[in-house]
Order: C-alpha cells, then structure tokens, then sequence
C-alpha cells in the first residue's frame, strides 16, 4: 500500500515569493501533522489536523505560515513571503487517529519536502 | 518548556559493538518517550516506544527503558550491524498530539 507522499520533493524559490508544499496522508487517516527539519536538527511541530480542522497549531512560527485540509485528506502548506530561514525540510506524516497520551496509533511519516529560499 | 536532549554524534561503531546512544527529557508531567529512525534515503519510522516509568521499549534487538528518576530514555543494542547505520532520533509526546524531537545521532557502523 502507498504511504504518505510529499511533493515537490525539492523547491527553491526566491526571497519573498509565495510557495505551496503538498502532502497526501495514508489512506483513511483523520490525523495529519506537519513538522519544520532544519539541518542538524530534529523535527519541530508546526501543525495538527484531526479531519478538516486543525486542532493545533501552536507550532506555525509566524502568520507567513499556514496549512489547510479542506476535504480531510490531502493537506497543503503555505507560505507566504518566504525568507532564507524558511530553509528546510518539511515533513507531513499521518496516523490512524490522534496519538492519545500513549501514542496508539503510530505516525508514517513521508519522505519531505527540501525548501530553499534563494 | 519539555525538550529531549540527545547525545552527540556521529556515533562510529564496529560490526557487533556495544551501541548506547543517550537520551534526557524534560517534561512538565509524565510523557511517552519514543526512539525514531531514519536511514538513509528514508523517511522516519518508529523504532520503540514506552508509555510509563520502567516500561522498556524493543524493536530489531534495540531497547530503551523508561527512567523517571534519572529522566532518561537511553537507546542500547548489544550487537550492531551495517544495517543499523542511521540518524536515531529521541522524541517525547506532549498533550496528546504534540512530539519534542532531540536532534539527532548519527551511528556509522564499519564492518
């Protein structure tokens, strides 16, 4: 079975332009999660969604940043006047349900989106 | 705030070492720790979890036991192989939906 997708798998754009970052969950997640990967470091939450809604999104650095899943399923990530430090891989992962307190159900994460900001 | 805080690496290794990569959290409560792995070309996959104080997490001969006392969640595998060669990642789960990740290890096994 197909697992989490991201596209496109590299970008690079040019300070102050707008950028899209797309990411197709598994099959029949509610839950979908974006994290910021800067080098040498581990990913930092930006956003959870459970169905349409986002449920968190006390991670998105600054009102630049913002995602939308209309339909519950694809997610899509936007950012508006990029800047250098928006330089990063973004990663989207997906799991069953929310995680709970335990972490029930697992997150598969995709393979990442690579943004450079000219 | 909660954070995870990772030993350093590169880590190099010998085929069949001894492998301890560290983990220390701080946390506001009782958190679920993980370990994450990413090998190369890869993206990120669970490797072992622990719920609560003393549980011990194992996958693939690797293992990490949950310490409150110490707040710590070390990675250990008896014997290591090429195959191991990878970013490890320690992660806490917080408010339900929420991961800290530390930076990552790297372990390079020779053979």
């Amino acid at each position: 079975g197909a697992g989490v997708s991201q596209t496109p798998s590299n970008k690079v754009t040019e300070k102050g332009k707008y950028v899209e970052l797309r990411c197709d969950p598994i099959s029949g997640h509610t839950a979908l999660y974006w994290y910021r990967q800067s080098l040498g470091q581990g990913p930092e939450f930006l956003i959870y969604f459970q169905g349409t809604g986002a449920a968190d999104d006390s991670g998105l650095p600054n009102d630049r940043f913002f995602a939308v899943r209309p339909e519950g399923s694809v997610s899509t990530l936007k950012i508006q006047r990029t800047e250098r430090g928006d330089s990063a891989v973004y990663l989207c992962a997906s799991s069953q349900s929310g995680m709970g307190t335990s972490g029930t159900y697992e997150q598969f994460f995709g393979p990442g989106t690579r943004l450079t900001v000219l | 705030g909660d954070s995870v805080t990772q030993m350093e690496g590169p880590v190099t290794l010998s085929e069949e070492a001894f492998l301890t990569i560290n983990c220390t959290y701080t946390a506001t409560g009782y958190p679920s720790l993980f370990w994450y792995v990413q090998y190369p070309g890869e993206g990120l996959q669970l490797l072992l979890k622990a719920t609560k104080a003393d549980d011990k997490g194992s996958n693939k001969g690797f293992e990490a036991t949950y310490r409150k006392e110490t707040t710590s969640f070390h990675l250990e595998k008896g014997s290591v192989q090429v195959s191991d060669s990878a970013v490890y990642f320690c992660a806490l789960l917080y408010n339900f939906n929420k991961f800290y990740f530390g930076s990552g290890t790297k372990l390079n096994v020779k053979p």
